[in-house]
């Protein structure tokens, strides 16, 4: 499975808009990008996965560019409620491989 | 709540017990994994069933672990003699494969083990 590298962690203020980038140089043809977010205590939640281009639903929007070989989380108008650690996947989806997380994103968000 | 749930939330024992943690997958998908996950690190894959089937184990499962998922509804999954070791948040998922390519697991709340 392709690895992603992604920063340890990152800080903003509420109302900003926040982009996290992940970088997975050996993505394969038929990889996509799917993005997870946990919060302490639970269990990570979808967020949004993509392919290329551009995808946006009502929480966030994906930008993959031409080559594949990166993608940026596009949170926007962050607030609080979203400090969580956010992890970036590359792959088929799951199978018997199941899902290679690294060890995310730690964003924190300050008033 | 139509989730993935997980029984129970929080489990404590002593070292050498066997604790046993239950799953409820969404009820119309028929892939369910198992995840291991500690501090400050991503969840770990342990175990996958495609309906009642156990398809692939990981290396992290010794053989103190064993999971079952009989009729390919909820699924169990026991660590026997437990160790300090497994101290963990034992996380369930689950999906529907009917795209394969685009599959994408729901988790449930997870299970903080503690072995003292």
């Amino acid at each position: 499975l392709a690895k992603t590298t992604q920063p340890i962690s990152m800080d903003s203020y509420e109302g900003q808009e926040v982009n996290i980038t992940c970088s997975h140089n050996n993505i394969a043809t038929n990889d996509y990008i799917t993005w997870y977010q946990q919060f302490p205590s639970q269990g990570p939640r979808f967020i949004i996965q993509g392919y290329k281009t551009k995808v946006t639903n009502e929480v966030a929007s994906l930008f993959i560019p031409a080559d594949r070989k990166s993608s940026t989380l596009s949170l926007p108008r962050v607030s609080l409620s979203d400090t969580a650690v956010y992890y970036c996947l590359v792959g088929s989806g799951g199978g018997a491989d199941g899902l290679t997380f690294g060890k995310g994103t730690h964003l924190i968000i300050q008033p | 709540d139509t989730g993935v749930s997980q029984d129970p939330r929080h489990k404590i024992t002593k070292r050498g017990q066997n604790v046993t943690f239950r799953c409820d997958p969404i009820s119309e998908h028929n892939r369910l994994y198992w995840y291991r996950q500690t501090l400050g690190q991503g969840p770990e894959f342990l175990t996958y069933f495609q309906n009642e089937a156990q398809l692939e184990k990981s290396r992290l499962l010794s053989d103190r672990f064993s999971a079952e998922r009989p009729k390919g509804s909820f699924s169990t999954l026991e660590i026997q003699r437990t160790e300090q070791g497994d101290s963990a948040m034992y996380l369930c998922a689950s999906s529907w494969d009917r795209d394969r390519v685009r599959e994408t697991q729901y988790f449930g709340p997870g299970t903080r083990l503690l072995v003292l």
